[in-house]
């Protein structure tokens, strides 16, 4: 059974800082990976997908790395603004692209002006 | 991107009521659409998988006749919460993926609905 772990849980940093969130998952054959967005109370906001066969995506300030063999993801956020306050959530799909995600807690960001 | 839309965003009931809530992809079809709930500070949890003009596939200790998922066309799924009890209360969150194959594989979400029984 798939698990998906995030660190740290929580991170509060000043606005400016670069800052990188973990995400490992337990079975290497994955389909694809996402990374969400959530504000409280809120749906998620997909920011970016990592297909199984690509290293990396980039979005604006957000990077988000894949290792899949070490089943390993980052998201880097570069210049972080007091907006990007939220909680992030990664989630992985099962190696046959019809399965469902399978979500980590998530890290929840508080940037400060 | 690809919309879902989830109605009602929020909804209070009483104990004991039923509660019917709307998935909809608004400019694509998704042959499957997932259910989930999220407590207070807590991940998403897969609830059910529901496909369409089939019966839904639930995930272990989801109580198929207490949550009951119908998937009539290729835009909309509903969730019915039966009998709805206050630990039933929750925020409830439904995506929905691109309909003829997996492709890039990408899941769209709806924004959810809180849920609260009194």
């Amino acid at each position: 059974k798939q698990e998906v772990t995030q660190i740290p849980a929580a991170l509060s940093v000043p606005e400016g800082e670069n800052l990188v969130l973990n995400c490992s998952f337990t079975d290497s054959a994955i389909y694809n990976l996402q990374w969400f967005r959530q504000d409280p109370g809120k749906g998620l906001t997909s920011l970016l997908l990592i297909q199984s066969s690509q290293r990396e995506q980039t979005s604006g300030r957000l990077n988000a790395s894949l290792d899949k063999s070490s089943g390993r993801s980052t998201l880097y956020i570069a210049a972080s603004q007091p907006g990007d306050s939220a909680t992030y959530l990664c989630a992985v799909r099962g190696g046959s692209g019809y399965s469902t995600l399978t979500f980590g807690k998530g890290t929840m960001l508080l940037v400060s002006p | 991107g690809a919309v879902v839309s989830q109605h009602p965003s929020w909804v209070i009931c009483k104990s004991g009521t039923s509660v019917k809530i709307e998935c909809r992809s608004l400019d694509f079809q998704a042959t499957t659409m997932f259910w989930y709930r999220q407590f207070p500070k807590q991940s998403l949890m897969l609830m059910a998988t529901s496909n369409e003009g089939s019966k839904a596939t639930y995930e272990q200790g989801v109580e198929k006749d207490k949550f009951l998922i119908n998937h009539a066309s290729l835009t909309l799924s509903t969730l019915t919460v039966t009998s709805a009890h206050p630990e039933d209360s929750s925020f409830y969150i439904c995506s929905a993926g691109l309909a003829g194959g997996p492709e890039t594989g990408e899941l769209f979400f709806g924004e959810g609905s809180r849920l609260t029984v009194l």
